[in-house]
């Protein structure tokens, strides 16, 4: 599975738009690249994935350009509650359905009053 | 829905003793997985099933065994303990389509196990 390289930290004032940028140089055809963010003392928690250009759910915006090698997960005006570690994870399909994600060290985002 | 349902939460061993780790899902999810969390670091694979009936290793399956016992549990199991395995281990499961997206894992809240 292809390493992904993410900043270790990040800081933001509430209310601001946060961009987490992730590498992935070695992005194979088959991989979706997808977000979780973990707070602590519990399991880490599905935020968004996709496999190219733009995808956006009620939560987050992942911007995925067309040579794939990174993408931008975008967090629209965050809070106090956003403060956590967000994970850039690269995956494929290991058969009948199951899939195999590697998980880096993720980028811990600190939203400021 | 309760999700997916680790036991123990927390467990102290000696090096040496062995223990199983329970994990059940009610989500009738086809796969399951286990994953360990050392301090400061993100997840790594230890096992999972891909369907009932399947076992794979992951990145780091040495020191572990598992069972699926059913579609619902898969257990994971220490032989003989070593503080190398002081983790928090977390187990998941998924079900590709449905409306799910592919890589979305639905996570336990971890068992704490610390080897002395």
């Amino acid at each position: 599975l292809a390493k992904t390289t993410q900043p270790i930290s990040m800081d933001s004032y509430e209310g601001q738009e946060v961009n987490i940028t992730c590498s992935h140089n070695n992005i194979a055809t088959n991989d979706y690249i997808t977000w979780y963010q973990q707070f602590p003392s519990q399991g880490p928690r599905f935020i968004i994935q996709g496999y190219k250009t733009k995808v956006t759910n009620e939560v987050a915006s992942l911007f995925i350009p067309a040579d794939r090698k990174s993408s931008t997960l975008s967090l629209p005006r965050v809070s106090l509650s956003d403060t956590a570690v967000y994970y850039c994870l690269v995956g494929r399909f290991a058969g009948a359905g199951s899939y195999q994600l590697t998980f880096g060290k993720g980028t811990k985002l600190s939203v400021i009053p | 829905n309760a999700g997916v349902t680790q036991t123990p939460k927390f467990q102290v061993l000696k090096t040496g003793q062995s223990m199983t780790l329970q994990c059940a899902q009610d989500m009738n999810h086809n796969s399951m997985y286990w994953y360990r969390q050392d301090p400061g670091m993100g997840l790594r694979l230890i096992y999972y099933s891909a369907s009932e009936g399947t076992t794979d290793k992951g990145e780091v399956p040495n020191g572990y065994n598992v069972s699926r016992l059913n579609k619902r549990e898969f257990s994971l199991r220490l032989e003989s303990a070593a503080p190398s395995q002081t983790s928090v281990y977390f187990c998941a499961s998924s079900e590709a389509g449905r409306g799910r997206a592919t890589g979305e894992l639905f996570f336990g809240e971890g068992s704490r196990l610390t080897v002395l």
